[in-house]
């Protein structure tokens, strides 16, 4: 197993880009996947494949992955979007999963 | 619509055992892979276990192997999670999870509502 390191939080104006990362030694062979949790709520899946966006995702958010790191791009973050956001991967042996240690989007 | 619900948790002594059950619906739940991933309290996701459509393949993270076990009865489309010596730092929120079809690795494309499970005396 290894880690996925994001950063605690992120605090961005309305309107503004949100730029949250997720560094990974492994990252540079492997997928990334991003999920959006609300408060009180389940996780839901925002972007697959490093850059794909699962239907229902509005097209604001945007991934890419290059090297050790990969980031979330929302390009202008709304207040709804104020959430936590956990990247992900599998681990070494492609059998299991990793996630990250989670970030704060605070949008204000 | 897919839905993914999961059982109530509990509370359960330390040692102790505990099955969590989840229903699926809206979809062929047989094709699909499901997971198990459970949320700490300080708010941390860890991925717990997995299974293959037939349960010919499972794999486990490594906190919970030879305690939990993972099934499935595709004829109820129902997924288990049973968990076995159960310790303090098993408490979490267990969420139910849809995988993908097919050679993994998959996203997590539906997750149940979560159910909480805390192991305590």
């Amino acid at each position: 197993s290894y880690d996925l390191t994001q950063p605690p939080s992120v605090s961005v104006s309305p309107g503004q880009p949100a730029r949250i990362t997720c560094s990974g030694d492994a990252l540079p062979t492997k997928y990334v996947y991003w999920y959006q949790q609300r408060s009180g709520q389940a996780p839901i899946l925002v972007i697959f494949e490093d850059s794909k966006r699962p239907s229902g995702t509005p097209e604001r958010f945007s991934g890419s992955s290059s090297g050790t790191m990969a980031t979330l791009t929302i390009s202008g973050a709304q207040v709804e979007d104020e959430a936590d956001y956990y990247c992900s991967t599998t681990g070494s042996t492609g059998d299991q999963y990793v996630f990250g240690t989670g970030t704060t989007l605070t949008v204000l | 619509e897919v839905q993914l619900v999961e059982s109530e948790g509990g509370l359960v002594q330390p040692g102790g055992s505990l099955r969590l059950s989840c229903a699926a619906s809206g979809f062929t739940f047989r094709d699909y892979w499901m997971h198990w991933v459970r949320q700490f309290p300080g708010k941390g996701l860890m991925w717990v276990s997995r299974t293959n459509g037939d349960v010919s393949s499972t794999s486990y993270a490594d906190p919970v192997k030879g305690r939990f076990t993972i099934s499935r009865d595709n004829a109820k489309n129902t997924l288990f999670l049973e968990m076995n010596r159960l310790r303090v730092d098993d408490t979490a929120v267990y969420y139910c999870v849809r995988g993908g079809i097919g050679v993994a690795p998959h996203p997590f494309d539906h997750w149940g509502q979560g159910v909480l499970v805390t192991v305590s005396s």
